[in-house]
């Protein structure tokens, strides 16, 4: 595909139900990423997968959020019992590459609007 | 937690003038990446500086990086109105993921 895409673009759910956000790397990178930002903030990184295996998922803030790449390509983060303050853009970025300290360029997503209500 | 800090968090020129952005981290770093972010839109990589350089250029833009004052300064030369957006600063270091500042919001006035 052109770039990484995400769906769905916008999600208002309410508080308790769970969610499930769709990125679609662009092909043949290895390495693909979640970020969350909050407004008037930069990203903060969540997780990242270097193909299907996770590698890092050190800022996920809690238990009800978990990720997978089951095929080393599209990735889901799923957020179980949303809360209010769960209320973000979700960005998903990929690389070609993904090697510890590498110089590759980590391209993003248009994101995931989450709204819980 | 965030790493870096930008200074100024706002900035409003002319159209035609330069912008300059700072941007401050904590913790060695392999590179450090801008990124801007329209709105409405996704995040756009601007350009790389390695930990062993010291400025690089890429079109109207021009980075410096300081690893022992750990800071880092965008210039925007000859400004557009097209160039109006958030602009973040990130740092990546051996585990491979990126580290955000808090952003600059830049204006630019017709």
């Amino acid at each position: 595909g052109a770039g990484v895409s995400q769906s769905p673009r916008y999600k208002v759910t309410k508080r308790g139900q769970d969610v499930a956000l769709r990125c679609d790397p662009i092909s043949g990178h290895v390495s693909l990423y979640w970020y969350r930002q909050a407004l008037g903030q930069g990203p903060e990184f969540l997780t990242y997968f270097n193909y299907e295996a996770q590698q890092d998922k050190s800022g996920l803030p809690n238990d009800r959020f978990s990720a997978e790449r089951p095929e080393g390509s599209i990735s889901t983060l799923t957020i179980q019992r949303t809360e209010q303050r769960d209320s973000a853009m979700y960005r998903c970025a990929s690389s070609l590459t993904g090697l510890a300290g590498s110089t590759d360029t980590q391209y993003f997503g248009p994101g995931t609007r989450l709204t819980v209500l | 937690s965030q790493q870096g800090e930008e200074d100024p968090q706002a900035l409003s020129i002319q159209e035609g003038e330069n912008a300059t952005m700072n941007c401050s981290y904590k913790t060695s770093i392999n590179n450090l990446q801008w990124y801007r972010q329209n709105s409405g839109r996704g995040l756009v990589h601007l350009i790389l500086i390695r930990s062993n350089e010291r400025e690089k250029h890429s079109g109207r833009l021009r980075v410096t990086l300081d690893t022992s004052k750990k800071s880092s300064s965008l210039l925007i030369t000859a400004s557009r109105a097209a160039d109006t957006a958030s602009y973040f600063c990130a740092t990546i270091n051996n585990t491979g993921k990126l580290i955000f500042g808090q952003g600059t919001t830049l204006q630019v006035k017709p």
